[in-house]
């Protein structure tokens, strides 16, 4: 049983296309986090939520804590937005992370 | 400020034989957690070290450890290598301090561990 489900799990899109990717989780939480992973491994943490919403440039996260999920939202999308997205969420004192949305963006 | 770092970046081992990974955070942070990234598993937490103390643990065997030293830097050994350890292993440092819920993570670049 995955305490973190993200959909899809792959993902290609055109570049300027409005793009979503979700993730649902089982456990309480904390906090939710959403990390990309480009290529050759590093990863970068893009958003950590709470509650409501955040934006960063085009990109916007969201979570509903009652409904125990969030959505990661990239506007205009670019060639450079291809990479893989991972959903992490904080319970008690573990994390727990999604297998991950790979997302190729298209010129 | 520098980021993470980790050394070595890339290491072949043989099967049964130990290795130990050292990661060093962003200066004032002093919290480091490790994680493991494998394809068939994906991300998986290690454990998390606060001022030199474990704060918290993953669902891994004692084979694996860890360490912080006095100036934040961090260590993870895995003894007896077995195939399945093949994996990146990945540190992060935050800013969070003692009794609040980690905050954001800063990722190093990793170390790509090969047991053959």
């Amino acid at each position: 049983k995955n305490e973190v489900e993200q959909s899809p799990q792959n993902l290609t899109a055109q570049e300027g296309e409005f793009i979503t990717i979700n993730c649902s989780y089982s456990v309480g939480i904390s906090a939710l986090h959403w990390l990309q992973q480009h290529p050759g491994g590093g990863i970068v943490s893009l958003f950590m939520l709470s509650s409501g919403k955040k934006k960063h440039g085009r990109l916007i996260a969201t979570i509903n804590i009652q409904e125990k999920h969030s959505s990661l939202h990239i506007t205009a999308s670019h060639p450079r937005d291809s990479a893989v997205y991972i959903c992490a969420v904080l319970t008690g004192n573990q994390f727990y992370f999604g297998t991950g949305t790979s997302l190729t963006v298209i010129p | 400020k520098a980021g993470v770092t980790q050394t070595p970046r890339y290491l072949i081992k043989t099967r049964g034989q130990q290795v130990t990974l050292s990661c060093s955070p962003i200066s004032g942070h002093r919290s480091v957690s490790w994680y493991q990234q494998t394809p068939g598993q994906g991300l998986q937490f290690l454990f998390e070290y606060f001022s030199e103390t474990q704060r918290n643990k993953g669902n891994f065997p004692g084979r694996f450890s860890g360490r912080q030293f006095s100036n934040s830097r961090s260590e993870m050994n895995v003894s007896t290598l077995e195939l399945g350890d093949s994996a990146l292993y990945l540190c992060a440092s935050s800013s969070t301090t003692s009794g609040s819920a980690r905050g954001e993570q800063y990722f190093g670049p990793g170390t790509r561990l090969t047991v053959t």
